[in-house]
């Protein structure tokens, strides 16, 4: 199984704030990552797919980048509803995919 | 708009069974392949089985190897999981997701999840 390990496991942040969460897969997976937001008690949503691809209707605030091993999910400004849970997952194996354990964005 | 409804879940004991089922619409089912994750409480998601779109490759999770059971009605457009000697560890809110593939790349994506259903195991 390929392991996928994020950090921080939480942040503190402002509104306004520049926010990076980093992901690190065991073995390297090219572009095959995609990112999720939760928020308590809800399902995931998809933001960000193929390591950097926005999905539709995800604002432009957020980012995604990295290939290989290390990726990143950027959000450029943080807003009031982007305080949530955030999970990277690995798509490199076909259909059997791990997540990350998750960072957990708090307001500061 | 694309829809995925679970059901099934609930209060089991351990060593039972139970069947979940996720209802599809507004989309061509048979296209598509599924997945199963779950997130035990106050945990992370952890992915447990995927069907393949031509609904032929199934896939497990090890921690569920043996116990469970993906498949699917083409006819109902409806998605299970056959989840038999179930434990303790296996208490979780169970999501269905369809996936997604980038039109370059091969890049799976899980792009529609439902809202989950809760089973507990407990005695």
């Amino acid at each position: 199984d390929i392991q996928m390990t994020q950090s921080p496991s939480s942040l503190s942040a402002s509104v306004g704030d520049r926010v990076t969460i980093t992901c690190r897969a065991g073995q390297s997976i090219s572009s095959y990552l995609n990112w999720y937001q939760q928020k308590p008690g809800k399902a995931p949503k998809l933001l960000i797919y193929a390591a950097s691809s926005l999905q539709s209707g995800v604002p432009s605030r957020f980012s995604g980048s990295g290939s290989g091993t290390d990726f990143t999910l950027t959000i450029s400004s943080l807003q009031p509803e982007d305080f949530a849970t955030y999970y990277c997952q690995q798509s490199y194996s076909t259909l059997t995919w791990t997540f990350g354990q998750g960072t957990k964005v708090e307001i500061k | 708009e694309v829809q995925l409804v679970e059901s099934g879940g609930g209060l089991v004991q351990p060593g039972g069974s139970l069947r979940l089922s996720c209802a599809a619409s507004r989309f061509t089912f048979t296209s598509y392949a599924m997945s199963w994750v779950r997130q035990a409480p106050g945990k992370g998601l952890e992915w447990v089985s995927a069907l393949s779109g031509n609904g032929i490759s199934t896939y497990y999770a090890d921690s569920v190897k043996g116990r469970f059971t993906i498949s699917r009605d083409s006819s109902t457009n409806t998605l299970y999981l056959q989840m038999n000697s179930l434990r303790a560890e296996d208490t979780a809110v169970y999501y269905c997701a369809k996936e997604d593939i980038a039109a370059v790349g091969y890049y799976y994506y899980m792009d529609v999840w439902g809202k989950g259903t809760t089973v507990t195991v407990s005695s």
